[in-house]
């Protein structure tokens, strides 16, 4: 089984600052991890993903997110914060063991950047 | 920059009515995904489709629920009867081979009165 917690349903951020939206995961095997974000009423737009290599990985607009192994994290960061990253952000894990297609979405984290 | 689209945006049905939810993939994706989310809960996985069958379906992936590919470029999904409980956003997505993630289109929004 696979499955993604993500801690915080809400993060507030000043404007600048840097950002982490956490995000942990738990499989049986090697897992592929994934953020998404989704604005209002829009779809879910990838933003980056973890496969293997680096264990930080850099993705669209800014983003990039730490794969800790030991931890099972793969927590999103960015150095410095916008209005328009304000968004609710997904965290996702595929496992590579048994030849899973589906990928298992976090609840969510809403950020809010203030100004 | 090549897209999911789903039609339509928004659809309105009577409890009991069948619908059918429609998407155009990404041309040249063989993976095929059907997921929904609850106003203000999670992303849920519902199903996924290659080679012309399902792979993997979730438990409320019930008899109520298929999916079909009926020609080369649509991947629909249909309800046959349904439910209040089914008013979600749902979103269609497609992988191409070898690449590990997937493109989401930007939903249907079902409302079951």
């Amino acid at each position: 089984a696979q499955s993604v917690a993500q801690p915080e349903d809400q993060v507030n951020v000043a404007e600048g600052n840097p950002l982490t939206v956490k995000c942990t995961y738990s499989v049986s095997g090697n897992p592929y991890l994934f953020w998404y974000v989704q604005y209002p009423n829009r779809g879910l737009q990838f933003l980056l993903k973890y496969i293997t290599g680096d264990n930080l990985v850099k993705g669209s607009y800014g983003f990039e997110a730490e794969f800790n192994k030991s931890q099972t994290s793969f927590h999103l960061k960015k150095p410095s914060a916008l209005v328009s990253d304000s968004a609710l952000y997904f965290c996702a894990v595929r496992d590579l063991r048994g030849g899973y297609q589906k990928v298992t979405f976090g609840t969510g984290t809403k950020l809010q950047v203030i100004p | 920059e090549p897209e999911v689209t789903q039609t339509p945006s928004h659809q309105v049905t009577q409890m009991g009515q069948e619908v059918i939810l429609r998407c155009v993939p990404i041309s040249n994706h063989l993976y095929f995904y059907w997921y929904r989310q609850i106003l203000g809960q999670k992303v849920e996985f519902l199903v996924s489709f290659y080679n012309n069958e399902i792979s993997e379906k979730s438990e409320i992936f019930d008899d109520q629920f298929s999916v079909e590919r009926p020609d080369g470029s649509n991947f629909t999904l249909k309800i046959r009867s349904t439910k209040l409980e089914d008013s979600a956003m749902y979103f269609c997505a497609s992988r191409g081979q070898g690449v590990t993630e997937a493109f989401f289109g930007q939903g249907t929004r079902l409302t079951v009165v």
